[in-house]
């Protein structure tokens, strides 16, 4: 599986943007991107996901480098319950991967 | 609609015993993921259920093995449990292909 590389940290204040960086040099043509994110005492929820283009959708937006080697999940306004470790994963679109490799994640802290 | 249900929610076994756990996924979905987590080494893949078929296995011994039923429904059973095992076990319902995961709360299994 192409790896994805995240800070293993950030913090934010509440309200205010915050981007998500993800870094993934080695993605294939045929790689999504997905973004998930866990809650503290609750399982991943899915977030986000895109291939090129940048998507927006009610949670959040994926912005997606041209070269497709790195994106960014952005968070317009956070809030406190946006507390949660946040995974980037690529996923290959084509042949018979039907699972979700995990890195580590970005755990990410909102001040109040 | 219902979301991905999974019982029980706590378990607490011996070593050298043998425990199922079980999974509801979402009405209308047929593929069925397991995951375990822990502390140590995140979340990693089980294995992954279409249509009663198991379809992808990740690296695990074969203690660790599931089904699925013809109503999508999914167990997993791990025998001779070890200390290694506690953990908490995730299982994800999707429709049909790979992009979105739903994922239940999770059965906590402690092994004493």
């Amino acid at each position: 599986d192409a790896k994805t590389t995240q800070p293993n940290s950030m913090e934010s204040n509440e309200e205010e943007p915050v981007h998500l960086p993800c870094n993934h040099s080695t993605i294939s043509g045929t790689d999504y991107i997905h973004w998930y994110r866990q809650l503290p005492s609750q399982g991943p929820e899915y977030v986000i996901h895109g291939l090129t283009s940048n998507v927006n959708n009610r949670m959040a937006s994926l912005a997606i480098a041209e070269d497709r080697k790195s994106s960014t999940l952005i968070l317009h306004r956070a809030t406190l319950r946006d507390a949660a470790v946040y995974y980037c994963i690529l996923r290959d679109s084509g042949g018979s991967n039907y699972k979700l490799t995990f890195g580590k994640g970005t755990l990410l802290t909102v001040n109040p | 609609k219902a979301g991905v249900t999974q019982t029980p929610r706590y378990l607490i076994k011996t070593r050298g015993q043998q425990v199922t756990l079980s999974c509801s996924p979402i009405s209308g979905h047929r593929s069925v993921s397991w995951y375990q987590q822990t502390p140590g080494q995140g979340l990693q893949f089980l294995f992954e259920y279409f249509s009663e078929t198991q379809r992808n296995k990740g690296n695990f011994p074969g203690r660790f093995s599931g089904r699925q039923f013809s109503n999508s429904r999914s167990e997993m059973n791990v025998s001779t449990l070890e200390l290694g095992d506690s953990a908490l076990y995730l299982c994800a319902s999707s429709w049909a292909d790979i992009y979105e995961q739903y994922f239940g709360p999770g059965t906590r299994l402690t092994v004493t």
